[in-house]
């Protein structure tokens, strides 16, 4: 069974902190996707990253693809209550081509 | 380009009813995915369509199934509405296998 684990489940911060959320596999990413949910609405892409070592920035997110193309990290800096979400990172395998989402990083950004 | 679209955004039935959901995909891409969201369940996957054939199917009863359209639409129906069957219906289209998905707005099926 291939999946992917996301971590932490859930995040309370306050806003301007800074913090890192993780999508990790045992088994190697073709491409991975992140999206940003908000309650009742559909997920929107964020970012797909290809490369092993890739870095990709969309303003104050900061998205990393691992070497091994088995793991991906979002960083935000200087949080703010619109970040507030939940960050699904979903992964197409190598050998399937079918895409398998992570149960999702609840963020909740306070004023 | 128009994203995704689902209609109803909202729909309340009672147990025992059915009901159906469409989707209408990004222009030009191929595949539709369903998925129903539930707070304690997050995303499952229901069944994708590729140019009208079903290519995969996840593990739901038979109650739930779904087609696709020349024109890539699809729709969902769910038979004998089930409490349980409460969620946020998700649909996502692609240009296929290995590539991204782009999510619609979801329709929240409440059912009493």
């Amino acid at each position: 069974t291939q999946l992917l684990e996301q971590s932490p489940q859930f995040l309370s911060i306050q806003e301007g902190e800074n913090l890192t959320v993780y999508c990790n596999s045992s088994s190697v990413f073709s491409s991975l996707q992140w999206y940003r949910q908000e309650p009742g609405e559909g997920p929107v892409l964020l970012v797909t990253v290809v490369t092993g070592g890739e870095v990709k920035k969309l303003k104050r997110l900061t998205f990393q693809f691992g070497d091994a193309r088995k793991d991906s990290s979002l960083h935000i800096t200087a949080a703010q209550p619109g970040d507030t979400g939940l960050y699904l990172c979903a992964g197409i395998f190598k050998n399937a081509g079918k895409s398998t989402f992570g149960d999702g990083t609840t963020l909740t950004v306070k004023p | 380009k128009a994203g995704v679209t689902q209609t109803p955004r909202y729909l309340i039935k009672t147990r025992g009813q059915q009901v159906t959901l469409s989707c209408s995909p990004i222009s030009g891409h191929r595949s539709v995915s369903w998925y129903q969201q539930t707070p304690g369940q997050g995303l499952q996957f229901l069944f994708e369509y590729f140019s009208e054939t079903q290519r995969n199917k996840g593990n739901f009863p038979g109650r739930f199934s779904g087609r696709q359209f020349s024109n890539s639409r699809s729709e969902m129906n769910v038979s004998t509405l089930e409490l349980g069957d409460s969620a946020l219906y998700l649909c996502a289209s692609s240009f296929g296998e290995g590539y991204e998905q782009y999510f619609g707005p979801g329709t929240r099926l409440t059912v009493t």
